[in-house]
């Protein structure tokens, strides 16, 4: 069975520093995909990231991918109030997404 | 363009009762998700059509679940008869085709609904 396991699962940081959030697996993914979710919404994707060892950047969010392509890794620079959301990573397992637990973000002003 | 839209966004039944939740996915999207998450869990894969033939249900958690795409455009899942275990939010995406990549890979970009969030007591 494939998980992935997101750490940390609680995260209360003030506005302006940096974090980085994880997401590890055992298993090979194909391709990894993060989201944002916010209250009473469905989960807003992020990004995709493919190739091991892949880095995307979306404004103040660098996303990468392991080498290996078992994790990967979310970093948020200078964090902004409207940063505060629920952070989800999901890989596709075998032509479905499997999705980790999740980390909750809250960014104080 | 409208987004996946679900009904109803709140569901509250006894145990025993049954209750019908209705995805409405984009439109021109073939393939549709049914997700589910319990409290404190991850977000669970229940099945997956493509127009309207089950891909893969095998996330289906028994056989008091059970999902219809007749047409291929609106699907439902109905959970008969509901048992308090099934409690938790039910989400509904869509997307287009499969991407593919080299060397066997491929992703797709899902679009959510907001969920149902059911509650049996």
């Amino acid at each position: 069975t494939q998980l992935l396991e997101q750490s940390p699962q609680f995260l209360s940081i003030q506005e302006g520093e940096n974090l980085t959030v994880y997401c590890n697996s055992s298993s090979v993914f194909s391709s990894l995909q993060w989201y944002r979710q916010e209250p009473g919404e469905g989960p807003v994707l992020l990004v995709t990231v493919v190739t091991g060892g892949e880095v995307k950047k979306l404004k103040r969010l660098t996303f990468q991918f392991g080498d290996a392509r078992k994790d990967s890794s979310l970093h948020i620079t200078a964090a902004q109030p409207g940063d505060t959301g629920l952070y989800l990573c999901a890989g596709v397992g075998t032509y479905k997404y499997i999705f980790g637990t999740g980390t909750r973000l809250k960014v104080l002003a | 363009e409208a987004g996946v839209t679900q009904f109803p966004s709140h569901s509250v039944i006894e145990k025993g009762q049954t209750v019908t939740l209705r995805c409405d996915p984009i439109s021109g999207h073939d393939n549709l998700y049914w997700y589910r998450r319990v409290m404190g869990k991850e977000i669970k894969f229940l099945l997956h059509f493509v127009k309207e033939s089950k891909q893969d249900e095998s996330g289906m958690p028994n056989n008091r679940f059970l999902a219809e795409r007749t047409g291929g455009t609106y699907s439902t899942l109905k959970v008969q008869p509901a048992e308090l275990e099934d409690s938790g939010v039910y989400f509904c995406a869509s997307s287009q085709d499969f991407t593919a990549y080299p060397y066997e890979q491929y992703s797709y970009e899902q679009y959510f609904g907001p969920g149902t969030r059911l509650t049996v007591t």
